[in-house]
């Protein structure tokens, strides 16, 4: 199985500040996913991210695929009290299509 | 669209029981996932089936969890008998096929005693 590192764990930030969560592997991904997840709910994917370099804009949230596609980024910018959940990161993995998921960044924005 | 349907919402039970989860998925998605979300982690699969034949099942611990999609729709994840470390959210998903977006249920929150 192939592994997935998020960073941060936690972060807590005001509202109007921007962040940036990573997700890294030693592994090389076919695509990586990005999902937030509230309290008593299922996952919801945010974005697909296929293409080593990939970028892609979501309102205010940008998704980056690193070129080598072992690791992505997601950055949030003028952060809004609406963004506070868990957001995933998952990839599908090159010998077949199960989804890896990390760990998670519990984000939580402060009016 | 309907979603992924999953009861009960919530169960506890002692350990050494047993418990059965159902889920009902999308109408029309031929593959169907069960995964383990232990607090503070990520989902972690347990078993993937494709119509009714099980895809992977390598992560699932055998000796005490089974899961079924007989009719190739709806599935039961079981697990007897539960250990405290079973304590975890089980979510379900579905997709059409196993290369497409998978959509999650809310899950079912078990809490072992």
């Amino acid at each position: 199985t192939q592994l997935l590192e998020q960073s941060p764990q936690f972060l807590s930030i005001q509202e109007g500040e921007n962040l940036t969560v990573y997700c890294n592997s030693s592994s090389v991904f076919s695509s990586l996913q990005w999902y937030r997840q509230e309290p008593g709910e299922g996952p919801v994917l945010l974005v697909t991210v296929v293409t080593g370099g990939e970028v892609k804009k979501l309102k205010r949230l940008t998704f980056q695929f690193g070129d080598a596609r072992k690791d992505s980024s997601l950055h949030i910018t003028a952060a809004q009290p609406g963004d506070t959940g868990l957001y995933l990161c998952a990839g599908v993995e090159t010998s077949g299509s199960r989804l890896t998921f990390g760990e998670g960044t519990q984000l939580t924005v402060n009016p | 669209e309907a979603g992924v349907a999953q009861s009960p919402r919530y169960k506890i039970i002692e350990k050494r029981q047993s418990v059965a989860f159902w889920c009902n998925p999308i109408s029309g998605h031929a593959t169907l996932y069960w995964y383990q979300q232990i607090l503070g982690q990520g989902p972690k699969l347990l078993i993937q089936f494709q119509n009714n034949g099980v895809v992977d099942d390598s992560q699932l611990p055998k000796d005490r969890f089974s899961a079924e999609r007989l009719k190739g729709v709806d599935s039961t994840l079981k697990i007897q008998p539960a250990k405290l470390e079973d304590s975890a959210v089980y979510l379900c998903a579905s997709s059409s096929d196993r290369l497409q977006p998978q959509h999650f249920g809310d899950g079912t929150r078990l809490s072992i005693l």
